[in-house]
């Protein structure tokens, strides 16, 4: 069973440009999240998609980060204008349909400059 | 306020010990909760998942247990291999969906 796939793995960019991420999650895998990790912190769940709609977007920061999951399937993750505390792992993920086990990818570290 | 601390930050043991890492959250309606494995650089690599209705889970070396009554839950590893070393996190769902991963505890297992 192929694992969550993202890319890219690494990303540099200059503060204010636009960055986007993509993630393919498990085959069959409805629900689908995407996470910051900031160095020494625990993942922070920014989206949660079920199929192609949002079950919790409550901390992303809408005015910068967009999400999109327009087929049920992979997604991208959008920022736009980027700042320097948005260096940082973006982890995906998806879950089992029953037990809700999750499995990540391994993650795009960006970093912002 | 849905929190998960895990402690301690860092852990260093002589390769062979058995040892436990921590994990506690102040919300004891749960859904389920989930142990990780993360190496530098990398992503994370599920553990154990222990469903709220189940008091543990075992894999190989590794223990899970779960106290929702305490808000606390334990990984136990058994004779502690220098690839064991690790950062090890805990993830808690809640009822209403909410997601919460603790910061992690730094394992290193020393030949």
């Amino acid at each position: 069973e192929a694992g969550v796939a993202q890319s890219p793995r690494y990303k540099i960019i200059e503060k204010r440009q636009s960055v986007a991420f993509w993630c393919n999650p498990i085959s069959g895998h409805a629900t689908l999240y995407w996470y910051q990790q900031i160095l020494g912190q625990g993942p922070k769940l920014l989206i949660q998609f079920q199929n192609n709609g949002v079950v919790d977007d409550s901390q992303l920061p809408k005015d910068r980060f967009s999400a999109e999951r327009l087929k049920g399937v992979d997604s991208t993750l959008k920022i736009q204008p980027a700042k320097l505390e948005d260096s940082a792992v973006y982890l995906c993920a998806s879950s089992s349909p029953t037990s809700l086990e999750q499995y990540f990818g391994p993650g795009t570290r960006l970093t912002v400059t | 306020k849905q929190e998960v601390t895990q402690i301690p930050a860092a852990l260093s043991v002589p390769e062979g010990e058995n040892l436990v890492l921590n994990c506690s959250f102040t919300d004891s309606a749960i859904y389920n909760l989930q142990w990780f494995r993360q190496d530098p650089g990398k992503g994370l690599t599920s553990l154990l998942l222990i469903q709220s209705s189940q008091r543990e889970q075992t894999s190989g070396r590794l223990n899970a247990s779960l106290d929702k009554s305490s808000g606390r839950s334990t990984l136990y590893i058994a004779a502690s291999q220098p690839g064991d070393s690790a950062t090890y996190l805990c993830a808690v769902r809640h009822n209403n969906n909410d997601m919460r991963f603790g910061a992690g505890t730094r394992l290193t297992v020393k030949p």
